[in-house]
């Protein structure tokens, strides 16, 4: 069966500090692979989608990026870290579009 | 810009009642609708999921999709305490690999 991993679970961070957090996918091959961040009280929004190795797209202006270095990882990263990055990141994976997504555990983000 | 609207609730039912929860979406493009279920401080948790009009039943719970009126429900009976959480509907449509997530309806389930 498919799983997603995601770590850390929790992170605490000065502003301006760099982030990388990462995110792998195991049974399964050729994944979407996507990017969210859930600020307190407010809905999911979507970051980055990948639909295979080196492709990114990006959906909201920031300093964030997103890297793909294999089918099954995905990357997302800051150079400095801002305030307003705080927020549950949460990476998920479907098969196809259209399909189910599925999400990992997360990432509780602060930045003091 | 696509929408998808939720009623935030919080929805309020007795131990044992049917919870209805209830989604509508703006993009008339849209082919699969999702219902999740995200506990506080947990990722969001797939529950349902329907392409076609009608009904999927599932156990407890019971998705419904209206494509003409632009309507998604999710059913939950025998609704039991730990069905407690908030409900996100989303839906996403054709080559597009976006899921639109509602804001989420606060689900209580009282003992």
């Amino acid at each position: 069966s498919q799983t997603i991993h995601q770590w850390p679970a929790t992170l605490v961070q000065p502003v301006g500090s760099p982030l990388s957090l990462e995110c792998t996918v195991e049974g399964t091959s050729n994944p979407n692979l996507y990017w969210y961040r859930q600020a307190a009280g407010r809905g999911l929004q979507l970051l980055f989608y990948s639909v295979g190795i080196g492709q990114i797209s990006s959906e909201v202006p920031q300093n964030l990026s997103a890297s793909r270095p294999q089918d099954r990882q995905f990357i997302l990263s800051s150079k400095k870290l801002l305030l307003s990055d705080s927020g549950f990141y949460l990476c998920a994976w479907s098969s196809t579009a259209n399909q189910p997504q599925h999400f990992g555990d997360g990432t509780r983000l602060s930045i003091l | 810009q696509k929408e998808v609207e939720q009623n935030s609730g919080p929805l309020s039912v007795p131990e044992g009642a049917i919870a209805s929860l209830n989604c509508t979406y703006s993009d008339r493009g849209s082919q699969s609708f999702f219902w999740y279920r995200q506990y506080s401080g947990k990722s969001p948790e797939l529950i349902m999921f329907i392409y076609s009009n009608g009904d999927k039943e599932d156990g407890r719970f019971t998705a419904q999709l209206n494509k003409a009126s632009q309507y998604v429900s999710l059913l939950i009976r025998d609704s039991q305490p730990s069905d407690s959480a908030t409900y996100l509907c989303a839906a996403t449509g054709g080559s597009n690999y976006k899921l639109t997530f509602g804001k989420g309806t606060l689900l209580t389930v009282n003992p």
